[in-house]
């Protein structure tokens, strides 16, 4: 079935800083790339989403890029602000389409 | 409006026991799913459900039982409770089947089995 790779596992950084977050992922049928936001002890939110016939997407400080040849895909966060502190997941439809598979999570804290 | 509700928030319970935990959804999508959290924070993908059919069911013990009365609900019914079960059961719900759009999570059931 589709594996969803993600790294880093944790990433820490100062207020303002850029934060990238990596994922690779197995199934080549995929199309669908979405980006989901944990904070703690809440539930996960949809940040950003990516499909397969675009490159690139961007919303104020938020990124994404798809390299479907390469079948990875990240996330980028600028200028970034402590509230920006949470988990991170990266996810992608299964092999059959009938559910997205996350990511392991990366733990984003960033410092003031 | 609560998207995407479920009951209850907290559940402890001791080995061997039965619980539910009930999963609504207003938003009028097509597709529901559950979604087990454990300690390290791994989201996986437990059930999905259709229009009321199961379309897929990776690798969880018989013990656990999805039940949707119709749509706009998925429960989770588990049986003979074991300590391995602890976890956080997140419901989900999307529009396009196979989650090819935002899927909506609830707010959690945090298990304990003790």
């Amino acid at each position: 079935g589709e594996n969803v790779e993600q790294h880093p596992s944790t990433l820490s950084v100062q207020e303002g800083d850029s934060a990238v977050i990596k994922c690779t992922y197995s199934d080549s049928a995929s199309n669908y790339f979405p980006w989901y936001k944990q904070e703690l002890g809440k539930r996960p939110q949809l940040i950003i989403d990516i499909r397969s016939n675009v490159g690139e997407k961007k919303d104020q400080r938020i990124a994404v890029t798809l390299n479907k040849t390469a079948k990875h895909f990240s996330l980028h966060i600028t200028e970034t602000q402590p509230e920006d502190s949470a988990v991170y997941f990266c996810a992608a439809l299964n092999q059959a389409g009938t559910a997205l598979i996350f990511g392991k999570g990366t733990t984003l804290s960033v410092s003031s | 409006d609560t998207a995407v509700s479920q009951t209850p928030k907290y559940l402890v319970t001791q080995m061997g026991n039965d619980k539910s935990i009930k999963c609504e959804q207003n938003l009028g999508h097509d597709t529901m799913y559950w979604y087990k959290q454990d300690s390290k924070k791994f989201l996986k993908i437990m059930f999905s459900y259709n229009n009321k059919e199961l379309i897929i069911n990776e690798t969880v013990p018989n013990r656990f039982s999805p039940k949707s009365p119709d749509k706009a609900h998925l429960n989770l019914h588990i049986n003979s409770l074991e300590l391995g079960d602890s976890a956080v059961y997140f419901c989900a719900s999307s529009q396009v089947a196979g989650g090819g759009s935002e899927a909506f999570f609830g707010q959690g059931t945090r298990l304990t089995v003790v």
